[in-house]
């Protein structure tokens, strides 16, 4: 348990169907970020919030939506997505200041398949 | 752009014995973080070990060490006395020094990972 909570833990969705990925973290960070862990390829980082602003979008589609109502919560919205959008999706946080050398925490993931 | 290249797919050691993971990485940044991240089925990335850029020291955590070599742009990690729980992707990963410390997040580039595999 590093403090970081993804949920739900596995998700499968149509390609017309609209879903929610929620991550919360107990960690009293300021920055959270989206990752995407495809087969046989490199994370990607996809988003970057730090102190609820959104710093970073890595040209990620428009069908993927992320929101950060709270330093503790982000959430990433998916819709009309496509096949190939199945992946494990990854939230992470970190201080967001002070110590740059101190690390990110990672949630367990939200193994997504899209049908 | 930075990038990071493990070249070795997959690897696989007797346990106990002593395994060394590749890692080479591609920057024009001269102050940045290197880290390596292990990744258990249970799909948590859990902190190894981390080498800052400016410290000629190489990291050590118990039975974890590194080779960094700056010149070479070479990061290797070495697992001695490899244990079965060791069992798990390896993931090398490169963050340049935050531009504003005082809000500072963390973007990591990571290679395409190593899946260890411990025998018994």
């Amino acid at each position: 348990e590093t403090g970081v909570t993804q949920t739900p833990r596995h998700l499968v969705m149509g390609m017309t169907n609209k879903k929610s990925l929620k991550c919360e973290q107990h960690l009293g960070h300021n920055a959270m970020y989206w990752y995407k862990q495809s087969a046989k390829k490199p994370l990607e980082l996809m988003f970057v919030y730090n102190f609820k602003e959104q710093t970073e979008n890595n040209s990620v589609p428009s069908r993927f939506s992320p929101e950060c109502p709270n330093s503790s919560h982000l959430f990433l919205h998916l819709h009309t997505l496509q096949p190939e959008d199945s992946a494990l999706y990854l939230c992470a946080s970190s201080p967001g200041q002070g110590d740059p050398v101190t690390e990110a925490f990672f949630g367990q993931g939200t193994r997504l398949t899209v049908v | 752009a930075q990038t990071v290249t493990q070249s070795q797919p997959e690897m696989s050691v007797q346990e106990a014995e002593t395994v060394t993971l590749s890692c080479t990485y591609d920057t024009s940044e001269n102050n940045y973080y290197l880290f390596w991240y292990k990744q258990p089925p249970s799909r948590q990335m859990i902190l190894v070990i981390r080498q800052e850029a400016y410290k000629q020291q190489n990291a050590t955590e118990n039975r974890f060490s590194v080779n960094f070599q700056k010149a070479a742009k070479s990061f290797s990690l070495k697992i001695s006395d490899s244990q079965l729980g060791d069992t798990a992707m390896y993931f090398c990963a490169f963050m340049k020094h935050p531009t504003n410390i005082i809000q500072g997040a963390q973007k990591l580039v990571f290679g395409q990972g190593t899946r260890l595999t411990i025998n018994p």
